[in-house]
C-alpha cells in the first residue's frame, strides 16, 4: 500500500506571495492533519481534516487555511508569505475509525523557503 | 495543557552501545505515546506506540514502556547501530477524534562505528 505522498516536496517563493501545498493520504484514510517543523520551534500542529470538515486547529494565523476533497487529498495554503514561514510542511493521515486509535502516518514533507 | 519533554542531545554512541533517551509528559486523562523517527532529509516514521499504562511498545530493537506513575516514556535499544543515526520524537496524542499530536523538541543520535 502506497504512504502518504506530498507535492511538491520543494519549493521556493518569495515574501508576499502565496503557495498551496498538496497531500496524499494513505488508501483508506479519512483524516488527514497537516504539521510544521522549523529549528526554533520544532514540530507544531496546523489544522485536522476529516470528511471534507476541519475539526481541529492549532495556533496559527489566518493566512495558513487548508481544505479536504471527497477523496480525502487535502491541499493547504499559506497566503501573503512571510521569511518566518520557511519550513518543513508534514501531512499524516490516520484511518480515523470511531473508537480506535489515531495513529498517524507521515508524508515525507514540503519543504518551503521564503526569500 | 499537555506537553512532552525530551532529554536534550545530541546523544553520540558508539555501535553496539546501550541507548536511553528519556521522554516525560504532562497530560490530562489517559494519552495514548508514540516515538517517532526522522533520518536526514525525511518525514516521520512511526517507530513504536503505547496505549494504556504498562503497555511496552517495541519495533526493530527499540522499547518503550508506558509508565503512568512517572509520566514517562522512556526509549531504550540493547545495542544500537550505524544506521540508527537520526533525530527520534516523543508524542502524545489525546484519545479524542481529530486530535493533535504533541511532539517533544527531538533528540538527535549519532552512532559512530
Amino acid at each position: 500500500k502506497a504512504g502518504v505522498t506530498q507535492t511538491p516536496r520543494y519549493l521556493i517563493k518569495t515574501r508576499g506571495q502565496q503557495v498551496t501545498l498538496s497531500c496524499s493520504p494513505i488508501s483508506g484514510h479519512r483524516s488527514v492533519s497537516w504539521y510544521q517543523q522549523t529549528p526554533g520551534q520544532g514540530l507544531q500542529f496546523l489544522f485536522e481534516y476529516f470528511s471534507e470538515t476541519q475539526r481541529n486547529k492549532g495556533n496559527f494565523p489566518g493566512r495558513f487555511s487548508g481544505r479536504q476533497f471527497s477523496n480525502s487529498r487535502s491541499e493547504m495554503n499559506v497566503s501573503t508569505l512571510e521569511l518566518g514561514d520557511s519550513a518543513l510542511y508534514l501531512c499524516a493521515s490516520s484511518l480515523a475509525l470511531a473508537g480506535e486509535l489515531e495513529t498517524q502516518y507521515f508524508g515525507p514533507g514540503t519543504r518551503l523557503l521564503v526569500l | 495543557g499537555n506537553s512532552v519533554t525530551q532529554m536534550e542531545g545530541p546523544v553520540t554512541l558508539s555501535e553496539e552501545a546501550f541507548l536511553t533517551i528519556n521522554c516525560t509528559y504532562t497530560a490530562t486523562g489517559y494519552p495514548s505515546l508514540f516515538w517517532y523517527v526522522q533520518y536526514p532529509g525525511e518525514g516521520l516514521q512511526l517507530l513504536l506506540k503505547a496505549t494504556k499504562a504498562d503497555d511496552k511498545g517495541s519495533n526493530k530493537g527499540f522499547e518503550a514502556t508506558y509508565r503512568k506513575e512517572t509520566t514517562s516514556f522512556h526509549l531504550e535499544k540493547g545495542s544500537v547501530q550505524v544506521s540508527d543515526s537520526a533525530v527520534y520524537f516523543c508524542a502524545l496524542s489525546g484519545r479524542q477524534a481529530g486530535t493533535a499530536l504533541i511532539f517533544g523538541k527531538g533528540t538527535t543520535l549519532s552512532v559512530s562505528s
